[in-house]
């Protein structure tokens, strides 16, 4: 089956450590995006990648670093200068050609800094 | 102004009935518009895209865009309790590829 899988569903760390979020897409898509959701608000974008070992800056990338060195790999450090860690991260993929730039979502990671 | 808008709700309607969610935009040039489903604690789930100005119907959903005005609409018919969902709007600027989203619009749908 095609998919975007997204591990740990659930991660907690104490502050000050850095957290590594997995995000692994099999569609075959050339574009992935990291999300960041708090308590009743929309999506905020972190990063987003178009092709491999290429990545740009999203809305609140303050605080958080990727990588991109395979097609179907997005992994996500959230480092200990992120202020309020805490959150759902969600990991989107999409192709990039006219016409299809519809994103498609894995299930998430919440995660908890105490 | 935020760039995409919604109301946060909760929308409120009897099953059976039509529900109607509004979207507006801010960016004129925004050239690609897409609706997701949220249930809590999930992840948005695409539901229907619109490019074109007019209506796109798919199942018991219609997405309305009119560019003019700046809006674009999802229309779910006979809405039953498990449509009951956060709603998000998204925007595609013309010159990227990401996706600008609205803050979601809650719908409660009354058995």
């Amino acid at each position: 089956d095609g998919g975007i899988t997204q591990s740990p569903k659930y991660l907690f760390r104490k502050e000050g450590q850095n957290v590594t979020l997995s995000c692994e897409q099999n569609l075959n898509h050339d574009a992935m995006y990291w999300y960041r959701q708090d308590p009743g608000q929309g999506l905020r974008l972190i990063y987003y990648s178009q092709i491999v070992n290429d990545f740009q800056k999203g809305d609140i990338a303050e605080g958080y670093s990727v990588s991109r060195e395979k097609k179907e790999s997005f992994p996500l450090t959230v480092t200990s200068a992120q202020k309020n860690p805490t959150a759902f991260y969600l990991c989107a993929s999409s192709i990039t050609r006219t016409g299809g730039y519809e994103q498609y979502f894995g299930p998430g990671t919440r995660l908890t800094v105490t | 102004q935020k760039e995409v808008e919604q109301n946060s709700g909760p929308l409120s309607v009897p099953e059976g009935a039509i529900a109607s969610l509004n979207c507006t935009y801010s960016d004129r040039g925004s050239q690609s518009f897409f609706w997701y489903r949220q249930y809590s604690g999930k992840s948005p789930e695409l539901i229907m895209f619109i490019y074109s100005n007019g209506d796109k119907e798919d199942g018991r959903f219609t997405a309305q865009l009119n560019k003019a005005s700046q809006y674009v609409s999802l229309l779910i018919r006979d809405s039953q309790p498990s449509d009951s969902a956060t709603y998000l709007c998204a925007v595609k600027r013309d010159s990227s590829y990401k996706l600008i989203f609205g803050s979601g619009t809650r719908l409660l749908v009354r058995p």
